[in-house]
């Protein structure tokens, strides 16, 4: 099973700062990654596809970067509705795994 | 406009069964492979099962194995969850989830997510 770890576990921003977020996988995923984004209450939603690619609907200044083992979600200009934990996830091999998520607080 | 719909959660005794339901709409569903996604309270997103959108395939998390069943009836548009011996660990909500195309083929991402059933198990 590859293993998702996620850094840091909060990170602890204001409105209009930027924001960047790890994911390290335990082996390559080569680009195989995903990132989502969760408010309280509410389903997923995803925001990036393999490592890079915005998903349909998702402002551009969500970006995402890596390849191999070390991933990068990066938000340019934090909103006020983009504090949300934030969860990547593998498609590299079965079973498909998450990681443990990053809060994005003010 | 893409919609999943989870029905069948309940409070359920360990060692019990249940079955779980998602309809889906605004798409041609026969053409998606779809999964269910778990959260216990609480926690982090636990992928639980995926099946093609044929029905021919299915895989499972290990800590499932055995026990859940993922099924679909294309006529009915509607996936479906059997869980049977169901222990206190499983107590989560359940979301169903689109598998995404983009591009070619299915890439195992989930693009749409419904609001999700609720499981817990308890004596």
């Amino acid at each position: 099973e590859i293993v998702l770890t996620q850094s840091p576990a909060t990170l602890s921003l204001s409105p209009g700062e930027r924001a960047t977020l790890s994911c390290r996988a335990s082996q390559s995923v080569i680009n195989y990654l995903a990132w989502y984004q969760q408010k309280p209450g509410q389903a997923p939603r995803l925001l990036i596809y393999d490592a890079s690619s915005r998903a349909t609907g998702i402002p551009a200044r969500f970006s995402g970067s890596g390849s191999g083992t070390d991933f990068t979600l990066t938000i340019s200009s934090l909103e006020p509705e983009d504090f949300a934990l934030y969860y990547c996830q593998q498609r590299m091999n079965w079973p498909i795994t998450f990681g443990p998520g990053t809060k994005v607080d003010i | 406009e893409v919609q999943l719909v989870e029905s069948g959660g309940g409070l359920i005794q360990p060692g019990g069964s249940l079955t779980l339901s998602c309809a889906a709409s605004g798409f041609t569903f026969s053409a998606n492979a779809m999964s269910w996604v778990r959260q216990a309270p609480g926690k982090g997103l636990e992928w639980v099962s995926t099946i093609t959108d044929s029905g021919f395939r299915a895989y499972y998390a290990d800590s499932v194995k055995g026990r859940f069943t993922i099924s679909r009836d294309n006529s009915k548009n509607t996936l479906y969850l059997q869980m049977n011996s169901l222990r206190a660990e499983d107590t989560a909500l359940y979301y169903c989830a689109r598998v995404c195309y983009y591009g070619s083929g299915p890439k195992y991402y989930f693009d749409y997510w419904g609001q999700g059933t609720l499981v817990p198990v308890s004596s």
